[in-house]
């Protein structure tokens, strides 16, 4: 089984300010998406990273994929509370068809 | 509409009762997949179909899950003697195609067994 563990589980932070968040595993994966998922709602996919060391901007977020695709980061800049939701990185192992999420990290971004 | 589909979106049932679960895809979309999230979990992978048959059911927890998709369309989530631990959202998503591409999920269906 292949296991994706996110930090930090919880972040609370003031509008404007910048963070990152970490996605880890011992696997390696041959792609890894991250989807924002807000209450009440399914996940929603913001970005998918496949190639070992590639960076990836949507508008204020970065994603990247580590070099050797075990692991990824999200990092926000300037952060507003319409950032605000869950977000899950996802990754699928060579040949599955599986996707395999971690359990999130919860961000709240105060006015 | 033209997004994934989930009904009920709520269900209440007493433990030991028989639930289904239903998922309409998106037109057109040959992979549909169960996932199931627990208060403050990642979704946790239950099955996947590739057009009528399930190419993966290696995530369902035992034999009271079972999930069929007939015509490869629509897809239905069936538990049999329910447990207070099936209490989750039960999660559906689609995607056009079986590889990396991204998966659309629906809103999810809130099911608590008392």
């Amino acid at each position: 089984t292949q296991l994706l563990e996110q930090s930090p589980q919880f972040l609370s932070i003031q509008e404007g300010e910048n963070l990152t968040v970490y996605c880890n595993s011992s696997s390696v994966f041959s792609s890894l998406q991250w989807y924002r998922q807000e209450p009440g709602e399914g996940p929603v996919l913001l970005v998918t990273v496949v190639t070992g060391g590639e960076v990836k901007k949507l508008k204020r977020l970065t994603f990247q994929f580590g070099d050797a695709r075990k692991d990824s980061s999200l990092h926000i800049t300037a952060a507003q509370p319409g950032d605000t939701g869950l977000y899950l990185c996802a990754g699928r192992g060579a040949g599955s068809y599986q996707l395999t999420f971690g359990k999130g990290t919860k961000l709240s971004v105060i006015p | 509409g033209a997004g994934v589909s989930q009904t009920p979106s709520n269900k209440v049932t007493e433990k030991g009762k028989y639930v289904e679960l239903r998922c309409d895809p998106i037109s057109g979309h040959t992979a549909l997949y169960w996932y199931r999230q627990s208060l403050g979990q990642g979704p946790e992978f239950l099955i996947y179909f590739q057009g009528t048959g399930a190419a993966d059911d290696s995530g369902l927890p035992n034999d009271r899950f079972f999930a069929v998709r007939p015509e490869g369309s629509v897809s239905t989530l069936k538990i049999q003697r329910t447990e207070r631990g099936d209490s989750a959202v039960y999660l559906c998503a689609s995607s056009p195609g079986a590889s990396t591409g991204e998966l659309f999920f629906g809103e999810g269906s809130r099911l608590t067994v008392l």
